[in-house]
């Protein structure tokens, strides 16, 4: 079947736009997870949502970070006045329920300007 | 808080040679540990995990990881590489958070050349 899918793949925007970075789980899954890849780290967690709700959301860094999964499919993960830190790869990742293996999507390249 | 060491950020190898790539890990009380593997352009993929039981555990394309707790250890190991294995591999631990963090490593990139 399909696996998690990200959009769009590459994003360049300029410093202090807004962005809008969207994922689609894999069909069934309940949980789906946002995660942000700076060059030569490791993905870090950023929010665990439950459903429709963000059952954890410690690790998005500041609130200029948002987001939502309204109908506990397709979620999307905002970003207000984009800084040039805010630059990374994006990684959404979604599983069958919380403690089973999580499916990560492709990713989303995000250049700040 | 849980945390992972990849000490080793390249490792070049020559094709149909053993590898080797360490992961430490800081204790506690539940370790549940995660090999990912991520090829060019693509997303991360399971290629094994230890939740519990045999420490010995066998994943995908050959690959295996022992667990070992005095050493707090996870390291991964595959008797032969190919070409094909060219990739970033990061090992990862579940959080005190609970299952839905995942704590990764800072990865490792295995270079196979022929």
């Amino acid at each position: 079947g399909a696996g998690v899918s990200q959009t769009p793949s590459n994003k360049v925007t300029e410093k202090g736009k807004y962005v809008e970075l969207r994922c689609d789980p894999i069909s069934g899954h309940t949980a789906l997870y946002w995660y942000r890849q700076s060059l030569g780290q490791g993905p870090e967690f950023l929010i665990y949502f439950q459903g429709t709700g963000a059952a954890d959301d410690s690790g998005l860094p500041n609130d200029r970070f948002f987001a939502v999964r309204p109908e506990g499919s397709v979620s999307t993960l905002k970003i207000q006045r984009t800084e040039r830190g805010d630059s990374a790869v994006y990684l959404c990742a979604s599983s069958y329920r919380r403690e089973e293996t999580q499916y990560f999507g492709p990713g989303t390249r995000l250049l700040v300007l | 808080a849980q945390s992972v060491t990849q000490l080793d950020s390249q490792v070049p190898v020559f094709e149909e040679a053993p590898v080797e790539l360490r992961c430490n890990y800081s204790s506690s009380v539940s370790v549940y540990l995660f090999w990912y593997v991520q090829y060019p352009n693509q997303g991360l993929q399971l290629l094994l995990k230890y939740l519990s039981g045999s420490t010995l555990v066998k994943g995908i394309n050959g690959f295996e990881a022992e667990f070992n707790k005095s050493q707090t250890s996870f390291h991964l190991r595959k008797p032969s590489v190919h070409i094909s294995d060219t990739a970033e591999y990061f090992c990862a631990v579940i959080s005190d958070g609970g299952f839905q963090k995942l704590v990764f490593g800072t990865g490792t990139r295995l270079l196979v050349s022929p």
